[in-house]
């Protein structure tokens, strides 16, 4: 089956460091892949996503990730980070190829921006 | 927005007591999703469903059942309230012809 690795549990930044959390996940083939922040108390939201074609992916709020298929991985990244992007970040993965669009997520990364 | 409620928003109960979640979309989407969210485990699907009266088990769905009687309504249920169902419970939706997910505000369940 497959599975999601985030191998940064807990980050801890100043403003305007560069962001990059790592997001691994376990076998090829065509995969769907996601992020998705959910800020303190507040639901999951989408950050972005990728199906196909360009393997960077750009998203909201100055968040992008890059599609490595040969390293099974889809790591975050953000040039600048600002106090509101603390937050808890998920990746997932769209489990098999059926249309049941079941996600197998990661552990999370917790995100803590000082100012 | 994916017009996705829940409720209750918040619930403290005891062993042993049998408790009722409640999913509301409003936009007639066929697929719909519980999961759990735990510290250190990220969120893991308890129970799915793909229609009215069609539903299926996900990673963690032991003391959970659900049941679905209209399009809009997912009910997911613990028949038996544990301790170790203590954990924040949200439910989702997929977008139609997309696999992206959206979520509702989740409901913080207690079990004393």
């Amino acid at each position: 089956a497959q599975s999601v690795s985030q191998h940064n549990h807990h980050v801890i930044l100043s403003e305007a460091a560069s962001l990059e959390l790592g997001c691994n996940y376990s076998y090829g083939g065509t995969v769907n892949l996601f992020w998705y922040v959910q800020y303190p108390g507040q639901h999951l939201q989408l950050l972005l996503k990728y199906f196909s074609g360009d393997p960077l992916v750009k998203g909201i709020k100055g968040f992008e990730a890059e599609f490595i298929k040969s390293k099974f991985s889809f790591n975050l990244r953000k040039p600048s980070v600002q106090w509101s992007d603390t937050a808890e970040y998920f990746c997932a993965v769209k489990d098999g190829s059926g249309n049941t669009g079941k996600l197998i997520f990661g552990q999370g990364t917790t995100l803590q921006v000082k100012p | 927005d994916a017009g996705i409620t829940q409720s209750p928003r918040h619930k403290v109960t005891e062993t042993g007591t049998p408790v009722t979640l409640r999913c509301h979309q409003t936009e007639n989407h066929r697929y719909m999703y519980w999961y759990r969210q735990d510290p250190g485990h990220g969120l893991r699907l308890i129970h799915y469903s793909y229609g009215v009266k069609d539903t299926d088990k996900g990673e963690v769905s032991d003391g959970y059942s659900v049941s679905r009687s209209k399009t809009e309504d997912f009910l997911l249920t613990l028949e038996s309230a544990t301790s170790s169902q203590t954990s924040v419970y949200f439910c989702a939706i997929k977008g139609q012809g997309t696999d992206t997910q959206y979520f509702g505000p989740g409901t913080r369940l207690t079990v004393l």
